[in-house]
């Protein structure tokens, strides 16, 4: 069984901070997905990745694969970044193993 | 075009009710799956069906159950509540189960569950 780490738990940054998340996970994989999710519960998948680096916007995801790494950065933090951001692997035929989560706070 | 829609959106029960959650999926989508998210921790797999067949399950107790209709919708049943099936369930759809290096999933809003 996978198991997906996240660090830090708990970060509060002043808006414009440059952010970085990261995700560790034990066993080889296919694929990582993060996940943003806002209060009241819904999930947005912001970027799913095998290998190398992704950008969308103000958001990079990249992944070492040889690490069992992956990290998330966020530039030019904004009040509305604030949510969870989620990390979840995909290894073998069941569905995605998550972690727990960092809680994401930005302030004005 | 709709995203992945969740009935209902909240729901109470009492302990020893069941209770049946229903998905719909993206248009196109033959893949649904299912998760639990307790307050604080991160959602955990229940089942992932495609075309009609379960094709995973997680560690959860046969209380558990779900099936997936022609047009792709779900349902998953809980019987025999108990407090800690308390938490917002998850449904996930995406193109295929898996392909080679992952499909991407899309989340519904969830069905938020409180067992009394």
């Amino acid at each position: 069984k996978n198991e997906v780490e996240q660090s830090p738990q708990n970060l509060t940054a002043q808006e414009g901070e440059f952010i970085t998340i990261n995700c560790s996970y034990s066993v080889g994989i296919s694929a990582l997905h993060w996940l943003q999710q806002h209060p009241g519960g819904g999930i947005v998948s912001l970027f799913m990745l095998s290998s190398g680096k992704k950008k969308h916007g103000r958001l990079i995801a990249t992944i070492n694969i040889q690490e069992k790494h992956s990290s998330l950065h966020i530039t030019a933090s904004h009040p509305r970044d604030s949510a969870v951001y989620i990390c979840a692997v995909r290894g073998g035929a069941d569905g995605l193993t998550f972690g727990k989560g960092t809680h994401l706070i930005i302030q004005p | 075009d709709a995203g992945v829609t969740q009935s209902p959106t909240h729901l109470i029960k009492t302990r020893g009710q069941h209770v049946t959650l229903r998905c719909s999926p993206i248009s196109g989508h033959k893949s649904v799956s299912w998760y639990q998210q307790v307050l604080g921790q991160g959602p955990q797999f229940i089942f992932q069906y495609y075309e009609k067949e379960e094709r995973g399950r997680g560690n959860f107790p046969d209380r558990f159950s779900a099936r997936q209709f022609p047009n792709y919708s779900s349902e998953l049943n809980v019987n025999a509540l108990l407090l800690g099936d308390s938490a917002l369930y998850l449904c996930a759809s995406s193109l295929a189960p898996r392909l080679a290096g992952g499909a991407e999933q899309f989340f519904g809003p969830g069905t938020r569950l409180t067992v009394l």
